[in-house]
């Protein structure tokens, strides 16, 4: 069936370092991916959005990589800060709908 | 300007009884998506709204259904409230379909149905 998923649940980073939160998704006929912040308590913040015409988009701080061949996404956060800390949400939408399908989230945790 | 907004922020209502929640979008855009996120899981498409009408529906049963007004906001309705419909009820807004559909939530509706 459909499904994204997220390869770790909880990252726990330090300060200053580099993050990668992985994401496999199910549906080659998905078109369009996007990654999400939630923090508690608040709906999904906008991160990045890559099309499956594209390999890699860099935003501020932020790199989304594709892999169509291995159906894997990957988000970077460049010197992870402690107001990274939240829930990431990678998530997916088929050609021609409008649905989002969403994985589980990944723990981030940034340490001081 | 003004991003997505949801009201009421938090509501408790008792098994079998009606709910309403509403939704302001961005400005600017003219399509609505709800979703339903339970606690420790990610968001689930329920439905989505464009030019007053239903345009594509997640697997939810017909006791969730909506309405969308002429000036782009949106109602979810759930009839017969479950126990397990206690979540926290995102609505999302976005540009005309087949264009830049990038989805912008709103802060969510906190539902607990006792």
């Amino acid at each position: 069936g459909e499904s994204v998923g997220l390869h770790l649940p909880t990252l726990s980073v330090q300060e200053g370092d580099n993050s990668i939160i992985n994401c496999a998704y199910s549906n080659s006929a998905s078109d369009y991916f996007i990654w999400y912040k939630q923090e508690s308590g608040k709906g999904p913040q906008f991160i990045i959005d890559i099309r499956s015409n594209m390999d890699k988009r860099q935003g501020q701080r932020v790199t989304v990589l594709l892999n169509k061949t291995v159906k894997h996404l990957s988000l970077q956060i460049a010197a992870t800060q402690p107001g990274d800390s939240a829930v990431y949400f990678c998530a997916e939408r088929a050609s021609n709908t409008g649905k989002l399908i969403f994985g589980q989230g990944t723990t981030l945790q940034v340490k001081p | 300007d003004a991003g997505v907004t949801q009201s009421p922020t938090h509501l408790i209502k008792t098994r079998g009884q009606q709910v309403t929640l509403r939704c302001s979008p961005k400005s600017g855009h003219d399509t609505v998506s709800w979703y339903q996120q339970a606690l420790g899981q990610g968001p689930q498409f329920i439905f989505q709204y464009y030019e007053e009408e239903e345009r594509q529906r997640g697997n939810f049963p017909d006791r969730f259904s909506g309405h969308q007004f002429p000036n782009y906001s949106s109602e979810l309705n759930v009839n017969a409230l479950l126990l397990g419909d206690s979540a926290l009820y995102l609505c999302a807004s976005s540009n005309t379909p087949g264009t830049k559909e990038t989805q912008y939530f709103g802060p969510g509706t906190r539902l607990l149905v006792l």
